[in-house]
């Protein structure tokens, strides 16, 4: 089983609509990060939260939300999606202290149309 | 603000090569370096990690060096193999442990048999 696992993995969705993404991680880490790529542009930082009760904004946080439900647990939410935000997201964690290796999920890709 | 440039951003070599990936950035004040593989549709993997107290990392046939100095880093893949086919990123964390990490757009190698 993945470490860090991301779901959906592909999302089609219409203009408007409100979506989440999720993830979850079994690695005990207790930062997480939500990043966008793009071609062209390489990842962007989109939220990231260092524990449970801590949420900062990255360089593109408008249009989205977070929620980290839990250690192991943070989705990230596009309240009215448009067709910018057609992307492909990771999730990511690493640990304090320990380097501060990241290791990713596998990603969703989202296309809004 | 930190920028991460990656030189070439496409590089096609035969089976059996020595190769070097360039990476530099605009900000000498950096926690640490790491260094990444993507593979076609799948998240980023670590591949190695250098502190900003050091000056290179070595697994197996990857080796990555980094003088903060000059703002640059390299990956040097010894005897190249079809496998090692894939877009490669570096990214820099910024100056502290609480600091975000910038990524470059990367570099997309081929090795053919």
């Amino acid at each position: 089983d993945a470490d860090v696992t991301q779901t959906p993995r592909n999302r089609i969705t219409k203009t408007g609509k409100r979506i989440m993404l999720e993830c979850s991680q079994t690695k005990g880490h207790d930062r997480m990060y939500w990043y966008r790529q793009d071609p062209g542009l390489g990842l962007r930082l989109i939220y990231y939260s260092f524990d449970v009760k801590d949420i900062n904004k990255g360089e593109i946080s408008d249009g989205y939300s977070v929620s980290r439900q839990a250690q192991a647990k943070f989705s990230l939410s596009l309240e009215s999606a448009i067709p910018n935000q057609t992307a492909l997201y990771f999730c990511a964690t690493s640990q304090t202290g320990e380097g501060e290796k990241l290791f990713f999920g596998s990603g969703t890709q989202l296309s809004v149309l | 603000k930190q920028e991460v440039t990656q030189i070439p951003a496409a590089l096609s070599v035969p089976e059996g090569e020595n190769l070097v990936l360039n990476c530099s950035f605009t900000d000498s004040a950096i926690y640490n370096l790491q260094w990444f593989r993507q593979d076609p549709g799948k998240g980023l993997t670590s591949l190695l990690l250098i502190q900003s107290s050091q000056r290179e990392q070595t697994s197996g046939r990857l080796n990555a060096s980094l003088d903060k100095s000059s703002g640059r880093s390299t990956l040097y893949i010894a005897a190249s193999q079809p496998g090692d086919s894939a877009t490669y990123l570096c990214a820099v964390k910024a100056g502290s442990t609480l600091g975000r990490l910038y990524f470059g757009r990367g570099t997309q190698l081929t090795v053919w048999p």
